[in-house]
């Protein structure tokens, strides 16, 4: 089975802040790689799939890079209402999603 | 607008069964594959089951297969998860999405991706 990491696990920072988030597969996913955000108490919401494309709807201050097994979802200037876990999810065999990262007010 | 309405939690004990269902509207059900994902109390999300257009492709994750069935009725668009053996590990918030594999397509290979979710419904087993 294919393992997925995050790292950082939480992090905290401001409104307008760059925020990284770095998502790592156990093996080779190619570009099999989406991203979703979490509010509480919300079900989750897909930012970003195959790795680097935009859902639309969601603003183009996220964006993802990567491929193969190391992946990274950036927010350009963070808001208010980004403040959410954020969840990456492989897509190559079957279904696995990473342990989160937490986005939270400093 | 596309929607999905998850129904049929609840408690159950230990060892128990429960049938999960998804209503979708908004959309064309037949055309897309489905999977069920389940988030336990603070915890993370985790992939359950997923199943083909047609019904005829279906997967379960290691942590369910042999005591959750996934399917669908098309013609009622349903999707439905009937979960036996029940176990404490199984409290959770099922949810159920619609997977846009086909509209996504790039250099041969399609992208599989959860969009939307429905709201879920708690599942809590407990004696």
């Amino acid at each position: 089975d294919i393992q997925m990491t995050q790292s950082p696990s939480s992090l905290s920072a401001s409104v307008g802040d760059r925020v990284t988030i770095t998502c790592r597969a156990s093996q080779s996913i190619s570009s099999y790689l989406n991203w979703y955000q979490q509010k509480p108490g919300k079900a989750p919401k897909l930012l970003i799939y195959a790795a680097s494309s935009l859902q639309s709807g969601v603003p183009s201050r996220f964006s993802g890079s990567g491929s193969g097994t190391d992946f990274t979802l950036t927010i350009s200037s963070l808001q208010p209402e980004d403040f959410a876990t954020y969840y990456c999810q492989q897509s190559y065999s079957p279904f696995t999603f990473g342990p989160g990262t937490k986005v939270d007010i400093k | 607008q596309v929607q999905l309405v998850e129904s049929g939690g609840g408690l159950v004990k230990p060892g128990g069964s429960l049938r999960l269902s998804c209503a979708a509207s908004g959309f064309t059900f037949s055309d897309y594959y489905m999977s069920w994902i389940r988030q336990a109390p603070g915890k993370g999300l985790e992939w359950v089951s997923y199943i083909s257009s047609s019904g005829s492709t279906i997967y379960y994750a290691d942590s369910v297969k042999g005591r959750f069935t996934i399917s669908r009725d098309n013609a009622k668009n349903s999707l439905y998860l009937q979960m036996n053996s029940l176990r404490a590990e199984d409290t959770a918030v099922y949810y159920c999405a619609r997977d846009l594999y086909a509209d996504y397509c790039s250099g041969g290979s399609c992208y599989s991706r959860f969009d939307p979710w429905g709201q879920g419904t708690l599942v809590t087993v407990s004696s």
